[in-house]
């Protein structure tokens, strides 16, 4: 099953908007992580957040993690066509392992 | 560096048959972890590997099995191949496959299909 919940399924926007992307989690988790993935190809690491921070950034990317909520928020700012991509979180399961990816978020960036 | 490799990048099989999916980890990696994509679907989670010891098992069936080489490369072996198997296979390498302290860098992925 999976335990990571993006929200929304599907999101369109235009180059120089701001995208922002949720993902829900059902148990305790260590860490959370974020992928993008172009075009049903690899999966690439964007960013990992651990269960005692709250915000992190790198470059254009900031996420969020609220453990009381079970939620964690993936902020694109300044978006571009490049970043037309499907965005998946993903949690342990608690086994140390195993990731569990979401059903992620399609984000389309129209010039 | 190289990344981490998969071959082939894409096969056609018919029911019933088997195929191998081979991986090749980033230099320095020893934990290699395979998950199946479904068309529309995130990534599940198949195996895992450690220094050539099984580490952990999602919730497939045994036709699918897997190993792992001294050179830390892997391959994941599907037998009596069903429709349903169809998908993007992944491939994930890490220093340890710990994800509470490893990033896993995957592979471009192998796109089955079965007729």
């Amino acid at each position: 099953s999976q335990q990571g919940e993006e929200d929304p399924q599907a999101l369109s926007i235009q180059e120089g908007e701001n995208a922002t992307m949720n993902c829900s989690y059902k148990t305790s988790i260590n860490n959370l992580q974020w992928y993008r993935q172009n075009s049903g190809r690899g999966l690439v690491h964007l960013i990992l957040i651990r269960s005692n921070e709250r915000e992190k950034h790198s470059g254009r990317l900031r996420v969020t993690l609220d453990t009381s909520k079970k939620s964690s928020s993936l902020l694109i700012t300044a978006s571009r066509a490049a970043d037309t991509a499907s965005y998946f979180c993903a949690t342990d399961w608690g086994s140390g392992y195993a990731l569990n990816f979401g059903k992620g978020t399609s984000l389309l960036v129209t010039p | 560096d190289a990344g981490v490799t998969q071959s082939p990048t894409h096969l056609i099989k018919t029911r019933g048959q088997h195929v191998t999916l081979r991986c090749s980890p980033i230099s320095g990696h020893k934990s290699v972890s395979w998950y199946q994509q479904v068309l529309g679907q995130g990534p599940q989670f198949i195996f895992q590997y450690y220094e050539k010891e099984e580490r952990g098992r999602g919730n497939f069936p045994d036709r699918f099995s897997a190993r792992q080489f001294p050179n830390y490369s892997s391959e994941l072996n599907v037998n009596a191949l069903l429709l349903g198997d169809s998908a993007l296979y992944l491939c994930a390498s890490s220093l340890t496959g710990d994800i509470r302290t490893d990033t896993q860098y995957f592979g471009p992925g192998t796109r089955l299909t079965v007729l």
